[in-house]
């Protein structure tokens, strides 16, 4: 039982960089969304998708791109990284909206 | 989109003792309400979820949550702390019009011997 899988783990970038977060998901879960976590901010939504080829902005997207080919695969593409930007990055998959996400286990990120 | 309030980033309890961990939000029409919780360097679980058949929901570990719309709140107990209750709890919720689900900030929870 894989669930969502999230890779790296940890990386490091330099500012002005550019790196792709992966997000797998084999529950053939409809609904995918990134969220980054900061201290005493909670979860903010980044981007989300409701199906393959279908994407939308959440609440903070500048700085973030997203693609939806398959149905398992919901990748974020940092564009040119910044100190603001440092994070740690959840991926969660759902069925169909607004049932509970199933969470992956998090991308840390560090730009200096 | 919601805004969620969670009032208190930190709560202490002693073993055994009453876990209340308030939370808020701003729709007036009834929304999706969640609570999860993460450990340590993981991803958050889910502990449980409003469906709107009853007001007092029962989730995991013990953990059950009251819906009150008049207070427009979605407040999570426990009669009885354990030590693996120490943990950080989420609350979230997202209205009926879209697909944006908001996160409060959470409450860490500590759990004293």
């Amino acid at each position: 039982n894989a669930g969502v899988t999230q890779t790296p783990k940890f990386q490091v970038l330099k500012t002005g960089q550019s790196m792709t977060l992966q997000c797998a998901q084999d529950m053939n879960h409809e609904y995918m969304s990134w969220y980054r976590q900061d201290p005493g901010m909670g979860l903010r939504l980044i981007h989300y998708s409701v199906g393959a080829g279908i994407t939308d902005q959440g609440e903070v997207p500048n700085g973030y791109n997203v693609s939806r080919s398959t149905t398992e695969d919901f990748p974020l593409r940092l564009l040119s990284a910044a100190p603001s930007q440092t994070s740690v990055y959840f991926c969660a998959s759902s069925p169909r909206i607004n049932s509970p996400l199933h969470f992956g286990n998090g991308t840390r990120l560090t730009v200096t | 989109a919601q805004s969620v309030t969670q009032l208190g980033s930190h709560v202490s309890v002693s073993e055994g003792a009453l876990v209340l961990l308030r939370c808020n939000y701003s729709s007036s029409v009834p929304p999706y309400l969640f609570w999860y919780v993460q450990y340590p360097n993981q991803g958050l679980q889910l502990l449980l979820k409003y469906t709107s058949a009853a007001t007092l929901v029962k989730g995991i570990n013990g953990f059950e949550a009251e819906f009150k719309k008049s207070e427009t709140s979605f407040h999570l107990t426990k009669p009885s702390a354990h030590m693996s209750d120490a943990a950080e709890y989420f609350c979230a919720v997202s209205d009926r019009a879209d697909y944006k689900l908001s996160f409060g900030a959470g409450t860490t929870v500590t759990v004293r011997a």
